[in-house]
């Protein structure tokens, strides 16, 4: 079963407007990460955050987790029709040492130019 | 830089067929390597992992097989193909941050 959850399911936006995904999950982690799929592609890695961070940020994109509500938040701003893809979290839990990730369903973004 | 080539790309198999999808890792030694399915451009399902050459771990029961003959190389197998084997099936390495091949579309007829 997949730990993460993310919602809304899809997303429709217009261009510049700010895009967020929020990711829940139900075990304790070590680490959250957010990748992107544009369709039929593979994943790429967008930011990993720690269980001991509350936010981070990469160029447009920001980052936070509440630990205690078990959950995460992707914030794209000033988004662009490029940033059309899927979205997921992934999560690492205690033990895993090697790297095992459990993925959400993903979130569908689609911004329109 | 690390790059993860798999192939081939897009394949159309018939029910009953065997299945060989290839997956070589660049720019790492060593890397975790995992096999992933996803559905319906959804969910990722871990398939396998594998922590070094010729250690394999499966995480779901299934029809398919994974061998790791050399250090950057990671094959997933089937002798016998069904119509529930079809997806999208990603090969990805892990030092750090997992990083993905571009993936096999995989369709059994």
């Amino acid at each position: 079963s997949q730990q993460g959850e993310e919602d809304p399911q899809a997303l429709s936006i217009q261009e510049g407007e700010n895009a967020t995904m929020n990711c829940s999950y139900k075990t304790s982690i070590n680490n959250l990460q957010w990748y992107r799929q544009n369709s039929g592609r593979g994943l790429v890695h967008l930011i990993l955050i720690r269980s001991n961070e509350r936010e981070k940020h990469s160029g447009r994109l920001r980052v936070t987790l509440d630990t205690s509500k078990k959950s995460s938040s992707l914030l794209i701003t000033a988004s662009r029709a490029a940033d059309t893809a899927s979205y997921f979290c992934a999560t690492v839990s205690p033990g895993t040492s090697y790297g095992k990730l459990t993925f959400g369903q993903g979130t569908i973004l689609t911004v329109h130019p | 830089s690390q790059t993860i080539h798999q192939w081939p790309a897009t394949l159309v198999q018939p029910v009953g067929s065997p299945l060989s999808l290839e997956c070589t890792v660049e720019g790492t030694s060593n890397p975790n390597l995992y096999w992933y399915r996803q559905a319906a451009g959804r969910g990722l399902q871990l398939l396998f992992y594998s922590v070094g050459i010729g250690q394999i771990s499966s995480e779901v029961p299934q029809n398919l097989s994974a061998s790791r003959p050399q250090d950057r190389q990671f094959i997933l197998s089937s002798k016998k193909l069904l119509l529930s084997d079809s997806g999208f099936y990603l090969c990805a390495a892990f030092p750090n941050e997992q990083f993905f091949g571009p993936g096999t579309r995989l369709t059994v007829l």
